[in-house]
């Protein structure tokens, strides 16, 4: 079964604007982390934002904030103010099990084009 | 402050021939992982160590990949022989603990 589901294969949005990136997983453990991660075309893998499972309040680093709704097991990444440099594959993991074992599962990537 | 670094950054080999990617984590990470990435089968875990131990390997396709962490400061992964569908960009990526993981810039390698 997929642990992580990103549904968008790819995405347009105009510079300027606020663009969100679907996340959905799927876990039965209480304890796990969601990321997010950017890779430009250059194709290095930058990380982005944090949610660890028991956070009470929504991740947030500078223009990217995470929408964490936990009861609908979704993590959508919130790019507010688009920038021509936001054009890259965004990808969500997860962290599960963080008791016995730290490995990120990865979901298949949205690609987001920023217009100018 | 040197982040992951991964050699050689492009391979190209022919078929049957032994590869050795290295890698060199951030000082004072515990954990060191090996990801292949594809178009067809986007990041997979390969592999993880935690203080050189390797923890979980079940993503290793084949016995034809072995990887190896021989101190806090080195890993190897290796394919003998390798094929054309062992092409892709190879990550090796470092963390302590819970957090984040820091990648390196791949190895890309084409097999023909």
């Amino acid at each position: 079964a997929q642990k992580i589901t990103q549904t968008q294969p790819g995405m347009f949005v105009q510079e300027k604007e606020a663009v969100t990136l679907d996340c959905t997983y799927d876990t039965s453990d209480p304890s796990y982390g969601l990321f997010w991660y950017k890779q430009p075309s250059s194709g290095e893998m930058i990380f982005l934002i944090y949610q660890g499972s028991y956070d009470q309040q929504n991740a947030t680093e500078g223009r990217y904030s995470l929408n964490f709704q936990k009861a609908r097991k979704s993590a959508n990444l919130v790019i507010s103010a688009s920038q021509l440099g936001d054009s890259a594959m965004y990808f969500c993991a997860m962290r599960e099990n963080m008791e016995y074992g730290n490995k990120l599962v990865f979901g298949a990537g949205t690609i987001l084009r920023v217009k100018s | 402050d040197a982040g992951v670094i991964q050699s050689p950054r492009h391979e190209v080999t022919e078929m049957g021939q032994e590869v050795t990617l290295r890698c060199k984590p951030i000082s004072g990470h515990d954990y060191l992982f090996w990801y292949r990435q594809t178009m067809m089968r986007g990041l997979e875990l390969l592999i993880y160590f935690n203080n050189n131990v390797p923890i979980d390997d079940s993503g290793m396709p084949e016995d034809r990949f072995s990887a190896k962490m021989p101190n806090a400061s080195f890993s190897t992964l290796k394919i003998q022989p390798s094929e054309p569908r062992d092409s892709a960009v190879y990550f090796c990526a470092g963390s302590t603990g819970g957090g984040e993981l820091f990648f390196g810039e791949g190895s890309r390698l084409t097999v023909l």
